[in-house]
């Protein structure tokens, strides 16, 4: 089983749409949590990260469920402009990132 | 204007033919990171250092080098590259926040071919 999954997708959704994505990780001890935003083979980017409580930055919403294990990324309003590789990132020691293998949205106008 | 920096961005090479990959942050992070993404996998660790000459393997180091000499500078050696490590390298910088690592930074990507 992988650490960190995800549903590779791709979701296609319409201009306006409300998506939601889950990532899953295995191992409990995990202590921080991210979404990344990466367009076709360019640098990840920092998208948000996950706090226990949730949080919010426009549009997007971070959710961390540590009792099932998996982060959720909600995007409201959907733009064309949102369409893109989503990774999910854990880091479940001090140093080691693991990344999930993505999940693609396309945004359909 | 913080940032990480790549060179070469792409590179063709053959089988044997030892390269080093340079990375360079101007943020000073204490901690920098190597990954490799390949369809399917994702990004995956190759090595990451957490300060001046403190380095440690990652996921897939099999075939890579690595030095910390500067705080700002994290090259990645391929002493004899073979053709599965044609990929898509990328370098990683973050600092420190109480104990853990925080936010990665990364620069934008080598293209890497070995024939």
């Amino acid at each position: 089983r992988k650490e960190v999954e995800q549903d590779p997708g791709p979701f296609n959704v319409p201009e306006g749409a409300t998506v939601a994505f889950n990532c899953t990780y295995s191992n409990s001890a995990s202590q921080s949590f991210f979404w990344y935003r990466q367009d076709c083979r360019k640098e990840p980017k920092l998208l948000m990260s996950v706090y226990s409580s949730g949080n919010e930055d426009g549009r997007f919403t971070a959710q961390l469920n540590r009792a099932s294990q998996y982060i959720s990324l909600l995007i409201r309003d959907s733009k064309l402009s949102d369409s893109a590789t989503y990774l999910c990132v854990v880091i479940h020691r001090l140093y080691k990132y693991i990344f999930g293998t993505g999940t693609r949205l396309k945004v359909l106008a | 204007e913080a940032q990480v920096t790549q060179n070469p961005r792409y590179l063709i090479t053959v089988t044997g033919k030892k390269l080093t990959v340079t990375c360079s942050q101007n943020m000073n992070h204490e901690y920098m990171s190597w990954y490799r993404q390949d369809p399917g996998l994702g990004l995956r660790q190759i090595y990451y250092s957490m300060n001046v000459e403190v380095t440690d393997k990652g996921d897939v180091p099999e075939g890579y080098k690595v030095s910390r000499k500067e705080k700002r500078n994290f090259p990645l050696i391929l002493e004899s590259p073979s053709p599965n490590q044609t990929s898509l390298y990328f370098c990683a910088s973050s600092p420190w926040r109480g104990l853990a690592a925080d936010t990665q930074y990364f620069g934008p990507g080598t293209r890497l071919t070995v024939l």
